[in-house]
């Protein structure tokens, strides 16, 4: 029972290092997105996707880009990684359905210093 | 605009006692869900309860149940009972058509002894 999972659970970047984290889900959702949480926030939406090859902005998308090439896999890249992008981040999948569960991974903890 | 209040960043309740979340939602799509999440110290996402727009009913599931006023847009989480365990961030969150999720900025329940 994988579930979602991301990797890594924690990193620590230097200012303009680019990185991936990576989210996969073995359940065949079509619908998976990336959440950031700040200390005292609630989750905000970065991207999401409906389904491969479909990818869509969310509230903060800026400084990140994702892609979905298959149904399993959704990995997001900062490009030139800020201070600002310190932050916990969420990848959750749900099925194709407004009703739908979210299911979350277990989070990445991103220190940029 | 808000589109998912909670009004009460932090709340202290004796253990055996019930408790009552507060939230509040904004939305003109006729068809939503409305979500509740528990976020433990250890930082992980755990489902509560969902309530469709169109349920009948209120949604329960076991000791939490959603007190859904949709005329004055309130989907408040009651949990009976409290217990020590219960200790932990409580979000808020709507689901509208185009699956997006939106979060409250949640509220720290500590359960005393």
């Amino acid at each position: 029972n994988a579930g979602v999972t991301q990797t890594p659970k924690f990193q620590v970047l230097k200012t303009g290092q680019s990185m991936t984290l990576q989210c996969a889900q073995d359940m065949n959702h079509e619908y998976m997105s990336w959440y950031r949480q700040d200390p005292g926030m609630g989750l905000r939406l970065i991207h999401y996707s409906v389904g491969a090859g479909i990818t869509d902005q969310g509230e903060v998308p800026n400084g990140y880009n994702v892609s979905r090439s298959t149904t399993e896999d959704f990995p997001l890249r900062l490009l030139s990684a800020a201070p600002s992008q310190t932050s916990v981040y969420f990848c959750a999948s749900s099925p194709r359905d407004a009703t739908g569960e979210l299911f979350f991974g277990e989070g990445s903890r991103l220190t940029v210093l | 605009a808000q589109k998912i209040t909670q009004t009460q960043p932090g709340m202290f309740v004796q253990e055996k006692e019930a408790v009552t979340l507060d939230c509040t939602y904004d939305t003109s799509d006729p068809s939503y869900g409305l979500f509740w999440y528990k976020q433990p110290s250890s930082g992980e996402m755990i489902f509560l309860i969902y309530q469709g727009s169109y349920d009948q009913q209120n949604a329960t599931e076991g000791r939490y149940s959603l007190n859904f006023q949709k005329a004055r847009k309130s989907a408040n989480l009651v949990i009976s009972a409290s217990q020590l365990g219960d200790s932990a961030m409580y979000f808020c969150a709507m689901r509208e058509a185009n699956y997006q999720l939106i979060w409250g900025a949640g509220t720290k329940l500590i359960i005393k002894p």
